[in-house]
């Protein structure tokens, strides 16, 4: 199986930061890598696929980049509403997997 | 507007059969692969499998042996099977639609979760 390991594993910042979260994969997967959001007691969004491309309706603070097997996603500007746990996950081998998480708290 | 609501009982024991349904409400039932995903506090978020609208299945091989997900006809619902529980497959099910096109593997769409606790 395909190893996803994020770091880091929870980070607190201020509403406005600008903050980084990144992923990499044990092997090449190309760009097919999504990146979702779990907001407390929900279920899981998506928001990024592709490696870069926004869902539609996702607002556009939130982006993401690759660098060979590292993964990079970004959020400019936090706010309040951002308080969550974001996933990598990806989706070119069987089975797919996911990261292990990024909980992601306001100061 | 489309929905997905999940139906099934959450409290098992050990050995017994997890039986799931997700029903879709709204949109087209052709047009997407249908998934079952779940997360657990040990294990964190896991793939299960897939079905399309033929009846054409993918699963996780840690889980193949036990696991059946299926549609049904004329497809508007579709299920999951999970046999010989443990308590590791103790988690939240999800049920979630999914864009499949080129290179896309899109998850645009989760049922709420049902929560599923296997004791003895």
């Amino acid at each position: 199986d395909i190893q996803m390991t994020q770091s880091p594993s929870s980070l607190s910042a201020s509403v406005g930061d600008r903050i980084t979260i990144t992923c990499q994969a044990s092997q090449d997967i190309g760009n097919k890598l999504n990146w979702l959001q779990q907001q407390p007691g929900k279920a899981p969004k998506l928001l990024i696929y592709d490696e870069s491309s926004l869902e539609p309706g996702v607002p556009s603070r939130f982006s993401a980049g690759r660098s060979g097997t590292d993964f990079t996603f970004t959020i400019d500007s936090l706010q309040p509403e951002d308080t969550a746990t974001y996933y990598c996950q990806q989706h070119d081998t069987l089975p797919l997997t996911f990261g292990g998480g990024t909980r992601v708290e306001i100061q | 507007q489309v929905n997905l609501y999940q139906k099934g009982a959450g409290l098992l024991k050990p050995s017994e059969t997890l039986s799931l349904t997700c029903i879709v409400y709204g949109g087209s039932f052709r047009s997407y692969h249908w998934s079952w995903i779940r997360q657990s506090p040990g294990k964190g978020l896991e793939w299960i499998g897939e079905v399309n609208y033929e009846g054409l299945t993918k699963y996780n091989p840690s889980l193949k042996s036990r696991v059946t997900i299926s549609v049904d006809t004329p497809g508007t619902r579709f299920s999951l099977s999970v046999t010989s529980l443990t308590v590791a497959d103790s988690a939240v099910y999800y049920c979630v639609r999914v864009v499949v096109a080129g290179t896309w593997w899109r998850p645009d769409l989760w049922g709420q979760g049902t929560p599923v606790t296997v004791t003895s």
